[in-house]
C-alpha cells in the first residue's frame, strides 16, 4: 500500500543514547517533514526538506538533526538523547504545490512512540 | 504570525446530538485548511480540506466544515455523533513559501468525546 513508513513504532532510550529514527515514502513526493506531538501542544515541526537536497529547520530543531537520503527517505536522529524528547514522533510528505492530484494534505506515517529515562 | 488556535481542550457530546470543535487561523494570504483526526496510537487521517470555492465543505465520515474569512474561523461540524467518532481533532492551515513549498502548521487539537 503507497503510503509514509516509520521504523520502529516504539523505543526507549536511556539519557545519552543516541538514535536514527527512519521515514520512507512511496508516493513520489518531492517535500518530507518530522513533527513531534506532545499533550496539548498539537504537532510541531522539527525538521523540513522540500525537496532532495534540501533540509531546514522547523520550530523546536534543537537536539535534532536529520538526512534527506534520497527522495524517497527522510530520517531524523537525536545525538544525545533527553528526558525532554520524549514524545511521539511524526513524519509525513507531500507535493509541492499547486498540486493537480490529491487532498493537497500530508500523508502521515503512524508515528514513533519514543520515551526517554 | 502564522498560527491556529483551536480554543477547547475537550468537546462532550451525547450521541445522536450535533457537533462542533471550533478553529481560528492567523495566516497571510488565502489560506488552505485542513480538519484530520487521530484515533488512539494511530497516525493522522485527512477528514476534509478548504482550498477555494464554496464555504461549506463536506469530508469523511459525515464531517462537514464552514470556513468564515471574516471571523478567520473554520469550524468542523457533524449533524449527528456517533460514539465512534470519539478522538482528537486537528485543525491545521498549509503556509506557503516561494516555489511552492509549504509546510502544515497546527493547532494544539481538541479530544472530542461522544456519550451513549
Amino acid at each position: 500500500n503507497a503510503g509514509v513508513t516509520q521504523t520502529p513504532k516504539f523505543q526507549v532510550l536511556k539519557t545519552g543514547q543516541s538514535m536514527t529514527l527512519q521515514c520512507a515514502q512511496d508516493m513520489n513526493h518531492n517535500s518530507m517533514y518530522w513533527y513531534r506531538q506532545d499533550p496539548g501542544m498539537g504537532l510541531r515541526l522539527i525538521y523540513y526538506s522540500a525537496s532532495e537536497g534540501t533540509t531546514d529547520k522547523g520550530e523546536v530543531p534543537n537536539g535534532y538533526n536529520v538526512s534527506r537520503l534520497n527522495k524517497r527517505e527522510f530520517s531524523l536522529r537525536l545525538e544525545s538523547a533527553a528526558p525532554s524528547q520524549t514524545s511521539v514522533y511524526f513524519c509525513a510528505s507531500s507535493e509541492v504545490l499547486p498540486q493537480t492530484t490529491g487532498n493537497y494534505g500530508y500523508t502521515f506515517g503512524s508515528g514513533t512512540r519514543l520515551t526517554v529515562v | 504570525a502564522q498560527s491556529v488556535a483551536q480554543p477547547e481542550d475537550q468537546v462532550n457530546v451525547a450521541e445522536g446530538n450535533p457537533l462542533t470543535v471550533k478553529c481560528t487561523y492567523s495566516v497571510s494570504g488565502n489560506p488552505y485548511l485542513f480538519w484530520y483526526v487521530q484515533y488512539p496510537n494511530r497516525g493522522l487521517q485527512f477528514l476534509l480540506k478548504y482550498i477555494t470555492g464554496d464555504n461549506l465543505v463536506k469530508g469523511s465520515y459525515g464531517f462537514e466544515a464552514e470556513f468564515n474569512k471574516s471571523q478567520t474561523s473554520f469550524h468542523l461540524k457533524k449533524p449527528s455523533a456517533l460514539v465512534s467518532d470519539s478522538a482528537l481533532y486537528f485543525c491545521a492551515v498549509r503556509v506557503l513559501f516561494s516555489g511552492g513549498y509549504n509546510k502544515l502548521i497546527f493547532g494544539a487539537g481538541t479530544r472530542l468525546a461522544v456519550h451513549p
